[in-house]
């Protein structure tokens, strides 16, 4: 069975400051996908990810993808404000029937 | 529209009424997903149409819940007979290709079961 589990659940930090959040999946896997959820809203997606060393970045956040490892993680530099948001990871994979199954989600508090 | 568009946003249920939650997805987006996510979770996949047909109902939880998407575009999820374990946000996605690349969510249905 696909399992997805983020680390950590819930992140307060200061503006300014550097932190990552880690998304650990239990199967082979073929796309690994961030999304962003602000609070009444839609998700929004953030990466997609379809390879072992993937690397994509936009603006603050960088995602990162090791696939030997079963490893996502999504890196925030210099943390401003409006970065306040749920984040999710989520995978496919044959063994889920290629429908995504998703982390808990990090919530993360940006404090100005 | 834009984007995809559920209604109603909000929807407030007594127990054992039958709701109707709708989905206007992207024109054109040959994939459609209905999800279910419960206050503090993750999304939970309920279904999958591709087109008219649905490819995938594993997730649906019981014979309470039917989705229907009848001429491929705009889609239906029922509930029957509710129940309190049924409150949750439930999420429509749609993509243009099959499967999930570059999907878009709503903004979901809000259910509270009463």
């Amino acid at each position: 069975e696909l399992k997805v589990e983020q680390n950590p659940l819930f992140l307060s930090m200061q503006e300014g400051k550097n932190y990552t959040i880690y998304c650990n999946y239990s199967t082979t896997s073929d796309r690994l996908y961030w999304y962003r959820q602000d609070p009444g809203k839609s998700l929004e997606s953030l990466f997609v990810l379809l390879s072992n060393g993937a690397v994509k970045q936009e603006g603050r956040l960088m995602a990162s993808l090791d696939t030997k490892a079963r490893l996502s993680t999504l890196h925030i530099t210099a943390a401003v404000h409006d970065l306040s948001a749920t984040y999710f990871c989520a995978v496919d994979s044959m063994d889920s029937n290629y429908q995504l199954i998703w982390g808990a989600g990090t919530k993360l508090i940006i404090k100005p | 529209g834009a984007g995809v568009s559920q209604s109603p946003r909000y929807k407030v249920a007594k127990r054992g009424q039958d709701v109707a939650l709708r989905c206007d997805p992207i024109s054109g987006h040959v994939s459609l997903f209905w999800y279910q996510q419960a206050l503090g979770q993750g999304p939970e996949f309920l279904t999958y149409f591709q087109n008219e047909a649905q490819l995938d109902k594993s997730g649906l939880p019981s014979d309470r819940f039917f989705a229907e998407r009848p001429e491929g575009s705009v889609s239906t999820l029922k509930i029957q007979r509710t129940q309190q374990e049924d409150s949750a946000v439930y999420l429509c996605a749609s993509s243009l290709k099959p499967m999930n690349t570059e999907a878009f969510f709503g903004q979901g249905t809000r259910l509270t079961v009463v």
